[in-house]
């Protein structure tokens, strides 16, 4: 089974503070992502890295950066988070090819107080 | 630019009913098309998926058709059950690059026994 780890479930955090969000995958995928999901816009993607130290911005990059050393790990960072960053917080992993699959973590619910 | 439209919900049906969600799309070359399920609390997984017109993925009694001439991939069920309740994405994949996914916006289905 695809295993795809998530550090936190539910994070509240104050306006201001830095956050970080980590994901970790246990399959040895290039591909890794970071998506936001709210109600009535579906998942937007943040940025994404097909390889080691490798990263692309997606749809909406501002306000965030990321960060891979290892090819496990892909981790989000809100450098001075804003109540407009209370979402929750999906990571995806997956291999190159048009009809592969992407694989899903549990998701992160924050909220920036 | 890529995109993916859906019918707007919350869709609410009686258990036994037969369930029709639909799913447009919009996008250059020959794009792979996925449906994820989403259960309260959980990530996204994916139900099922087509990569080539004319495909049909199924998976757990439900369908859908990847229809080039009408760009659309509807997911259909003949008979829906309580747990089915969940929220539903249509998604697509095109060629290129890490091989990002574009969301539709989801649609909740709620099965009432």
């Amino acid at each position: 089974d695809v295993k795809v780890t998530q550090s936190s479930r539910y994070l509240v955090k104050r306006t201001g503070e830095k956050v970080f969000l980590e994901c970790v995958q246990d399959m040895d995928h290039e591909n890794m992502f970071w998506y936001r999901q709210d109600p009535g816009l579906g998942l937007r993607l943040i940025y994404f890295s097909y390889d080691v130290k490798m990263k692309e911005k997606g749809d909406i990059p501002e306000g965030y950066s990321v960060s891979r050393e290892k090819k496990e790990r892909f981790s989000l960072i809100l450098e001075s988070a804003s109540t407009n960053q209370t979402s929750m917080y999906l990571c995806a992993i997956g291999l190159a090819g048009n009809g592969d699959t992407q694989y899903f973590g549990p998701g992160t619910r924050l909220t920036v107080l | 630019g890529n995109s993916v439209t859906q019918m707007e919900g919350p869709v609410t049906l009686s258990e036994e009913a037969f369930l029709t969600i639909n799913c447009t799309y919009t996008a250059t070359g020959y794009p792979s098309l996925f449906w994820y399920v989403q259960y309260p609390g959980e990530g996204l997984q994916l139900l099922l998926k087509a990569t080539k017109a004319d495909d049909k993925g199924s998976n757990k009694g439900f369908e859908a058709t990847y229809r080039k001439e009408t760009t659309s991939f509807h997911l259909e069920k003949g008979s829906v059950q309580v747990s089915d309740s969940a929220v539903y994405f249509c998604a697509l994949k095109s060629g290129g690059g890490a091989q990002k996914l574009v969301f539709g916006q989801g649609t909740r289905l709620t099965i009432n026994p």
